[in-house]
């Protein structure tokens, strides 16, 4: 079954709106924390923001936040005030409980961001 | 350098060549991971080392052969590869240990893209 859903596979908006990104998951694991990437043209996975499970505020960093229902299972990515440059594909990724001293992160399929002038 | 480096970032190659993928950290992290991104498909965790030593290995084929000779290094050695195997090859690195919170989040390379002919 799949654990991490996001079901928008590609989104166009205008510069200088918000934008909020969907990502739903699945796990029966008490402990876990939940992760958002950005992955541009060149490859590389940019690290976003983190929530984890027990964080009772919804975590911010700077123009990203995310929108955490943990009954509904849901850490929605809003960037504010978006901007050309954040033209990209975004992951949303969970980690479950870690395993001999590394951790496993598991990647739902992404949504491709646009960005218009 | 800083952060995490991989080279080469493009390879082509053919189906009897042998090849060897590089990854270097600079964060002085303990735990190195190898994923795989193939077009319209999720990332696949490929192998994670943690303090050197192997401690996962999704069922990957046996053509693909990891090394981590010190926590800085990792390498993805290639051998008769299929076309299904071209791919962006993504190296992670993380500090492991953390009860909770995000001081063990995954920083990623740029990726090698690797087209087998």
């Amino acid at each position: 079954a799949q654990k991490i859903t996001q079901t928008q596979p590609g989104m166009f908006v205008q510069e200088k709106e918000a934008v909020t990104l969907d990502c739903t998951y699945d796990t029966s694991d008490p402990s876990y924390g939940l992760f958002w990437y950005k992955q541009p043209s060149s490859g590389e996975m940019i690290f976003l923001i983190y929530q984890g499970s027990y964080d009772q505020q919804n975590a911010t960093e700077g123009r990203y936040s995310l929108n955490f229902q943990k009954a509904r299972k849901s850490a929605n990515l809003v960037i504010s005030a978006s901007q050309l440059g954040d033209s990209a594909m975004y992951f949303c990724a969970m980690r479950e409980s870690q395993f001999q001293g590394a951790q496993k992160l598991v990647f739902g399929q992404g949504t491709r961001l646009t960005i218009n002038p | 350098e800083t952060g995490v480096t991989q080279t080469p970032r493009h390879l082509v190659m053919g189906m009897t060549n042998k090849k060897s993928l590089k990854c270097e950290q600079h964060l002085g992290h303990n735990a190195m991971y190898w994923y795989k991104q193939s077009a319209k498909k999720p990332l696949e965790l490929m192998f994670v080392y943690s303090l050197e030593e192997r401690v996962e290995n999704n069922s990957v084929p046996s053509r693909f052969s990891p090394e981590c000779p010190n926590s800085s290094h990792l390498f993805l050695h290639l051998h008769t590869l299929q076309p299904e195997d071209s791919a962006l090859y993504l190296c992670a690195s993380s500090q492991d240990g953390f009860a909770g919170g995000h001081g063990d989040t995954q920083y990623f390379g740029p990726g090698t893209r690797l087209t087998v002919l």
